[in-house]
């Protein structure tokens, strides 16, 4: 049981655009900033959105980030079949003193 | 940005100690600016951080993980260490090391992951 909930999995067709929701409590994600990160199929996972909206060098702005209260939604826009893999919020728990993530959300491009 | 890769034994029996090593290139593991951390993840499973250890030593732990586990840096080589103590099947895994910056929680590079599997 993860201490972020996400729903399992989210679909959605070429070039539409998707939401995945991450949800919490006031000791991690109401008091602290999300990241979101891309598991591609065999892969390591990879930065996708830091500081609740910030996204790396290289990251095209097709990925978008927001928070509001305990909760954090991550956004694609002009999804492609490159876009399917695992996405997993993260944030610091200060209750737990540690890192914690969501269970993961599978994207299927349909 | 840094590299970071993972090496050890991919089989350890139950009860005996995971080891594993993070090698780090393009940037020195003593810099101030970062941490460095440990995390895993089971076949088609979620990502469970097990802790990360500053270049002073200083460090954080799971603590559901956190008496059995220790994570060190080894400055000399540029390296930073997993053990994990009393391992059971539970503990087969794909482990990876990370980089963070300090003061922040998100982990801005991955190595590409070891598999570790538990078995007699």
């Amino acid at each position: 049981q993860s201490v972020l909930t996400q729903p399992p999995s989210v679909s959605a067709a070429p070039g539409q655009k998707v939401t995945i929701s991450c949800s919490g409590s006031g000791s991690n994600i109401g008091n602290n900033y999300v990241c979101w990160y891309q598991q591609l199929p065999g892969t390591a996972p990879k930065l996708l959105i830091y500081e609740n909206k910030k996204r790396p060098s290289g990251i095209p702005d097709r990925f978008s980030g927001s928070k509001s209260g305990a909760s954090a939604t991550l956004g694609i826009t002009g999804l492609h079949t490159g876009d399917e893999a695992d996405y997993y919020c993260g944030t610091w728990d200060g209750s737990l003193g540690a890192v914690v993530f969501g269970g993961g959300t599978k994207l299927t491009v349909l | 940005q840094v590299q970071l890769q993972e090496s050890g034994p991919g089989l350890v029996k139950p009860s005996q100690a995971l080891s594993l090593t993070c090698t780090v290139s393009g940037g020195s593991i003593s810099s101030g600016s970062y941490y460095w951390s440990w995390i895993r993840q089971p076949a088609g499973k979620a990502l469970e951080w097990i802790g990360r250890v500053y270049p002073s030593g200083s460090t954080n732990y799971n603590p559901s993980l956190k008496s059995r586990v220790t994570i060190s840096v080894d400055s000399s080589k540029n390296q930073f260490s997993l053990t994990l103590s009393s391992v059971t099947a539970a503990d087969t895994a794909v482990y990876y090391c990370a980089s963070g910056v300090q003061g922040r929680s998100h982990l801005d590079s991955w190595g590409q992951g070891t598999l570790v599997t538990v078995s007699s």
